[in-house]
């Protein structure tokens, strides 16, 4: 079954410890990308990647970092999370940028 | 840089009404566009798309033309069900940028 897969789904922690968000795909998709949805802002997109070893930033990467070191995999790693990093995140891929996105379930995370 | 505006809401219909939620861009180049709907608890699902003007993009009885000249793609559906009510995201891709950009959400509600 195609599916995009985020882990964890729920992840409640402390201001400053480390974390990582991990997305896989098992499309083969070019195009992976990383968003967070707020009450009142919608999705916004904070980094995105076009093929392996190729990333970029989207309109809120602040506070974040990702790597594509393979096609399948896209972590999201908060390396010092902030209260203002509390959001349900989406990860999602496409064969290219253009294409329709396949979303993961998503993941809220709660930074106290 | 590229901006998608979509309708504030909620909007609340009775069934069998008729609904458009309004959706303009402003993007350089020849963006690609999408509607995705949201349903409570869930991940974004791709409801249709268009690619270049004039396309028209149609799925479960929803359809939504890409007009340049009016840099618009307003999502339309004759007679909506209960079943329709979910959070609604018009996007944008490309134009001269690699990333996607989402409008804030359209809540629409649907009564009997």
């Amino acid at each position: 079954e195609a599916q995009v897969t985020q882990n964890p789904r729920y992840l409640i922690t402390v201001t400053g410890k480390k974390l990582t968000v991990t997305c896989s795909q098992n499309m083969n998709h070019e195009y992976m990308s990383w968003y967070r949805q707020d009450p009142g802002l919608g999705l916004r997109q904070i980094y995105y990647s076009m093929n392996v070893e190729v990333t970029d930033k989207g309109d809120v990467p602040e506070g974040y970092k990702v790597s594509r070191k393979e096609k399948r995999n896209f972590p999201l790693i908060l390396e010092s999370p902030s209260p203002n990093q509390t959001s349900l995140y989406f990860c999602a891929s496409s064969y290219r940028g253009n294409q329709p996105q396949h979303f993961g379930d998503g993941t809220r995370l709660s930074i106290l | 840089g590229n901006s998608v505006t979509q309708m504030e809401g909620p909007v609340t219909l009775s069934e069998e009404a008729f609904l458009t939620i309004n959706c303009t861009y402003t993007a350089t180049g020849y963006p690609s566009l999408f509607w995705y709907v949201q349903y409570p608890g869930e991940g974004l699902q791709l409801l249709l798309k268009a690619t270049k003007a004039d396309d028209k993009g149609s799925n479960k009885g929803f359809e939504a033309t890409y007009r340049k000249e009016t840099t618009s793609f307003h999502l339309e559906k004759g007679s909506v069900q209960v079943s329709d009510s979910a959070v609604y995201f018009c996007a944008l891709y490309g134009g001269s940028q690699g990333n996607l950009i989402f409008g804030k959400g359209t809540k629409l509600s649907v009564k009997p």
